[in-house]
């Protein structure tokens, strides 16, 4: 057990939908990154935030947000929903933003759009 | 491009043997490289964090190697282990972790 949660663990949702998945980051960790993996394209990296501010910014697209709060924990914001944007959601989170710093990863949300 | 190449993409061993993957990179401005471990539909679990000065780092059984003038990597498996049946990915860091580029992984599967 890494010490980060997200929920939920699956998601089934329709075309065109929107949803929101949630992490929280281990105990003292300050850093969020999101990533996502998908059966053609393997894991990517999609967005980092540090102490709330963005931070960088990998291969999001714009119908993508995320935002970290007060409390840090972070949610990722999926809209307008395609069939390729099934995939594997996970996030991690260190103590530091920048650098060498030791990433943990949560477990994943699993989300299908059908 | 920043492009991760892994070799090879699978690989079947027996318990016991040592094995060694492999990890080039075409990445600049280099930050790290990292190897993660994941087994199938679980999170990765990070192995080593290699910076640009060092060449070689342990984890256990888990040896990873950087040559950062050719752009390679290598992670050892000594006497392997069932429960080291997983992919391994290798990742390395644009700038001061201002990106992460991923390789495609390579599957190991450790037989009895």
């Amino acid at each position: 057990d890494s010490g980060v949660t997200q929920t939920p663990k699956h998601l089934i949702t329709a075309t065109g939908q929107r949803v929101t998945l949630r992490c929280s980051p281990r105990s003292g960790d300050l850093s969020v990154y999101w990533y996502q993996q998908s059966l053609d394209q393997g894991l990517q990296f999609l967005i980092q935030y540090y102490n709330g501010e963005e931070r960088a910014k990998g291969n999001i697209l714009e119908r993508f947000s995320a935002q970290q709060f007060p409390d840090l924990h972070s949610e990722l914001n999926l809209s307008s929903l395609e069939l390729g944007d099934s995939a594997l959601y996970f996030c991690a989170s260190s103590v530091a933003g920048q650098g060498a710093s030791e990433q943990y990863f949560g477990p994943g949300t699993r989300l299908t759009v059908t | 491009k920043n492009q991760v190449e892994q070799s090879p993409q699978s690989l079947i061993i027996l318990e016991g043997k040592n094995c060694t993957l492999q990890c080039n990179y075409t990445v600049s401005p280099f930050s790290n490289l990292r190897w993660y471990k994941q087994d199938t539909g679980r999170g990765p679990v990070s192995l080593t964090i290699m910076t640009f000065s060092e060449n070689t780092k342990s984890n256990g059984r888990y040896t990873a190697t950087l040559d950062a003038d050719t752009k390679q990597s290598s992670l050892h498996i000594t006497a392997s282990q069932l429960s080291d049946s997983a992919s391994y990915i290798c990742v390395v860091s644009v700038g001061y972790g201002q990106n992460f580029v991923f390789g495609p992984g390579t599957r190991l599967s450790v037989l009895p």
